[in-house]
């Protein structure tokens, strides 16, 4: 299977501190973007990075790659309660066909 | 610009009932997708269409599952008979084409519980 696969599946952190997530994947991509889903709502995409790209900055959101481990990471700086959410990374490879992870549950305590 | 709509938000049925899913797409997206979500478990493709064409349903099971997107644009999702392990929530994503690292665009999903 080439679905990712997040680490920690649930961290918990004081509002102000960083989170880091990992996702780890099985087979080569050509793309690899992180969603968060908040508690019974839809996925929301938070940025993309192409398999020719290291790291990426979005706002408070800094993605890294590394091809040659199929890993990535998400970290998110200043956490927020508002930050409060599950994380997914999805890889995708032939016709835009994405495979998601199992999430890391985030829990930032006010 | 509208999102994904999808309904109904919300469906119990008793095992072995039949029940139907609509998603209607943002408006121009030539990729609509239906994923099933388990609690606690991240999304999984159940199949993609791009236009009214099935682009991959490798996950759909067929025995009970069935998809259909008329003239490209919304689509429904069917299962008959539902069974206890469909209980899950139902999320259509859309999209502009079928170039690579596009964003989906979900919609809030339709959970569904058979008892």
């Amino acid at each position: 299977s080439q679905q990712g696969e997040e680490d920690p599946q649930a961290l918990s952190i004081q509002e102000g501190e960083n989170a880091t997530m990992n996702c780890s994947y099985k087979t080569s991509i050509n793309n690899l973007q992180w969603y968060r889903q908040n508690s019974g709502r839809g996925l929301v995409h938070l940025i993309l990075i192409r398999s020719n790209e290291r790291e990426k900055h979005s706002g408070r959101l800094r993605v890294t790659l590394d091809t040659s481990k199929k890993s990535s990471s998400l970290l998110i700086t200043a956490s927020r309660a508002a930050d409060t959410a599950s994380y997914f990374c999805a890889t995708d490879g032939d016709f835009n066909k994405f495979y998601f992870g199992s999430g890391t549950k985030l829990n930032v305590k006010p | 610009e509208a999102g994904v709509a999808q309904s109904p938000r919300y469906k119990i049925i008793e095992k072995r009932q039949s029940v139907a899913f609509w998603c209607n797409p943002i408006s121009g997206h030539a990729t609509l997708y239906w994923y099933q979500q388990i609690l606690g478990q991240g999304p999984k493709l159940l199949i993609q269409f791009q236009n009214n064409g099935v682009v991959d349903d490798s996950q759909l099971p067929k025995d009970r599952f069935s998809a259909e997107r008329l003239k490209g644009v919304d689509s429904t999702l069917k299962i008959q008979p539902a069974k206890l392990e469909d209980s899950a929530v139902y999320l259509c994503a859309s999209s502009s084409g079928l170039a690579g690292g596009e964003t989906q665009y979900f919609g809030p999903g339709t959970r569904l519980l058979v008892l």
